[in-house]
């Protein structure tokens, strides 16, 4: 298996511009989560879908941030508009639900840059 | 709100054992203890989970305490590779399948 997939690696936008990080699961994989990374606050759970439903986005920082999982092999995470605060690196990470405890496996992320 | 409490930093020398503390002194008897670690540069992997008993696999040792409010992750023989930030964290049981991460405890080895 090719592990969790995102895309792009790196993107460079100005503000106010609209963004779209993309991620395929592990095939098989039944949970799917974003999370956010920066160094004042570390890693942050945005949102987290079990079986294509979003399950609980109270991480999402406001309404300029939407995800959506249409099939099991695909999600993206939008954000429109961009500010530069939302600079981070963003991560996607599967798991296959009520399997063992449910340990995630993570993409290599997303570096956002806004300039 | 991790609930968990690990220390900032570490240090280990290269062939050395490492033991890494945390405490999670509110667990309840559902709670599964995992630990991931990230290399710089990469997104967090899978190290070790337990419940109650003592783990082990190829990467690393999970030693749990008997009233499950602290666990030890060991790492056997560091090497330069382990440098990482080391989360540990509680999973609920139940429906509840959030990891939160707090900040981790770096560890850097020393060649």
């Amino acid at each position: 298996d090719a592990g969790v997939i995102q895309s792009p690696r790196h993107e460079v936008t100005e503000m106010g511009q609209e963004v779209t990080l993309r991620c395929k699961p592990i095939s098989g994989h039944n949970s799917l989560f974003w999370y956010r990374q920066t160094m004042m606050r570390g890693l942050e759970l945005l949102i987290y879908f079990n079986n294509n439903v979003p399950i609980d986005d109270s991480g999402m920082p406001e309404d300029r941030f939407s995800a959506k999982m249409p099939n099991a092999s695909f999600s993206t995470l939008k954000i429109q508009p961009s500010e530069p605060r939302d600079s981070a690196v963003y991560f996607c990470a599967s798991s296959q639900q009520g399997v063992g405890a449910n340990v995630l496996t993570f993409g290599a992320g997303s570096r956002l840059t806004v300039l | 709100d991790a609930k968990t409490t690990q220390p900032n930093s570490m240090e280990s020398n290269e062939e050395e054992p490492v033991h890494l503390p945390c405490n999670h002194s509110t667990i309840s008897g559902t709670d599964y203890i995992h630990w991931y670690r990230q290399l710089p540069s990469q997104g967090p992997e899978y190290v070790i989970h337990g419940l109650t008993s003592n783990v082990n696999n190829r990467m690393a040792s999970l030693a749990i305490a008997e009233d499950r409010k602290s666990s030890t992750l060991i790492l056997h023989r560091a090497t330069l590779r382990d440098a990482a930030v080391y989360y540990c964290i509680r999973r609920p049981g139940g429906s509840n399948y959030k990891l939160t991460f707090g900040k981790g405890t770096l560890l850097t080895v020393n060649p």
